[in-house]
């Protein structure tokens, strides 16, 4: 168990819908960033914050965003759903970017299927 | 969005058999990450590497950083069942971590 939390696990959606998956950082981990793995390919980033500020922007749509609330934990937000954004999103979270340890341990997943 | 280069993209060995793989890029890292993912899993952090030259043991898991700084190897020994998945590498230049391509690992009975 690395410690980060993602809800939910599974999420069965239709084209056009909008969906919030959700990830809670290990503790005292400031850093949260998100990742994109579809089916047998590698990982995509999409985004990360550091304490509540967006600091890095990967390949991320603009249908997608994100958000650090307060208590650190993070919100990935994705809209108008089309079937290629049917994939596994990770969450993963680290100390702090800038200082060693770089670790980022990751969540769980969730599993979006876009019908 | 840019990835590194792992190879080989697969391998199929049998029990006992020790294992290598590796990956290279064009851009200098100051950090590498190694990763292995079950399916349908989160990657789990296998070993981090901070320095070029480095070698670093966990278990029967062995990695180095490459003296270019460019490239990384993970070598694998006496391979077990539970071995079995996808190894990824990571590679950390600025605040941001850049993923191998994977190498997924199957173990032939």
């Amino acid at each position: 168990d690395s410690g980060v939390t993602q809800t939910p696990k599974h999420l069965i959606t239709a084209t056009g819908q909008r969906v919030t998956l959700r990830c809670s950082p290990r503790s005292g981990d400031l850093s949260v960033y998100w990742y994109q793995q579809s089916l047998d390919q590698g990982l995509q980033f999409l985004i990360q914050y550091y304490n509540g500020e967006e600091r890095a922007k990967g390949n991320i749509l603009e249908r997608f965003s994100a958000q650090q609330f307060p208590d650190l934990h993070s919100e990935l937000n994705l809209s108008s759903l089309e079937l290629g954004d049917s994939a596994l999103y990770f969450c993963a979270s680290s100390a702090t970017p800038r200082l060693a340890p770089y670790e980022q341990y990751f969540g769980p997943g969730t599993r979006l299927t876009v019908t | 969005g840019q990835q590194l280069n792992q190879s080989p993209q697969s391998m199929f060995i049998q029990e006992g058999e020790d294992v290598s793989m590796n990956c290279t890029s064009s851009s200098i890292f100051n950090t590498w990450l190694w990763y292995k993912q079950d399916p349908g899993e989160g990657p789990v952090l296998l070993i981090a590497l901070y320095k070029a030259g480095e070698l670093t043991s966990n278990g029967r898991l062995t990695a180095q950083f490459g003296i270019t700084r460019k490239d990384s190897f993970l070598n694998i020994s006496a391979s077990i069942p539970s071995d079995v998945g996808i190894y990824f590498c990571a590679g950390k230049g600025n605040e941001k971590l850049t993923f191998g391509t994977g190498t997924r690992l199957t173990i032939i009975p």
